[in-house]
């Protein structure tokens, strides 16, 4: 059972880049790296997924080193609204689907 | 638009009175599950479901029952609830499938059992 650590709370300022790092060591062959946000009292939200290299959509980027032992979730130019908890999985694949295991995730504080 | 919808949004009852959380999607996703939210315990899965009458335990299923009778839908039960389940709850549903970790979350039952 992969086990992912990250930095408990982050605080970054409007308009900057924030990268948030997940390190996960025991990831095994078949997983998959998943980020959800989540703002407070709201079910969380799927951000990104990948498996290897870099990922990019509309909201953020995910790096991914050649080991696979870590993954940066990237936030291009943050807005006040980006100021959630963001958690890092890595899929369990247990029959054809990931389960899906939190952590305590990042809180990320964003200020004006 | 693709959501799934849980009801109520919140709940107060007392102690051994029969509760039944509801849950429902309009994506034809295969796969439900329930989730309990504490904090500084974080989301621990209550129980999952792979397809229509196939259900099955997460990591802390007791004092809680579930049913799929439909597809669509996903109700918790609590069929004697105790203040210890007071929690914030999430059903999610997605596709089943390899390498597919796309999940999408209800808005939340803020559950209070005095």
């Amino acid at each position: 059972l992969a086990k992912t650590t990250q930095p408990i709370s982050m605080d970054s300022y409007e308009g900057q880049e924030v990268n948030i790092t997940c390190s996960h060591n025991n990831i095994a062959t078949n997983d998959y790296i998943t980020w959800y946000q989540q703002f407070p009292s709201q079910g969380p939200r799927f951000i990104i997924q990948g498996y290897k290299t870099k990922v990019t959509n509309e909201v953020a980027s995910l790096f991914i080193p050649a080991d696979r032992k870590s993954s940066t979730l990237s936030l291009p130019r943050v807005s006040l609204s980006d100021t959630a908890v963001y958690y890092c999985l890595v899929g369990e694949n247990s029959g054809g689907y990931n389960k899906l295991i939190f952590g305590a995730g990042t809180r990320l504080a964003v200020h004006p | 638009e693709a959501q799934v919808t849980q009801n109520p949004r919140y709940l107060i009852t007392v102690t051994g009175k029969k509760l039944t959380v509801t849950c429902s999607q309009n994506m034809n996703h295969e796969y439900m599950s329930w989730y309990r939210q504490d904090p500084g315990l974080g989301l621990r899965q209550i129980y999952y479901s792979m397809n229509v009458e196939v259900t099955d335990k997460g990591d802390v299923p007791e004092g809680y029952k579930v049913s799929r009778k439909e597809k669509r839908n996903f109700p918790l039960i609590l069929e004697s609830p105790s203040p210890n389940q007071t929690s914030l709850y999430f059903c999610a549903s997605s596709f089943l499938g390899t390498g597919n970790t796309e999940a999408f979350f209800g808005q939340g039952t803020r559950l209070t059992v005095v």
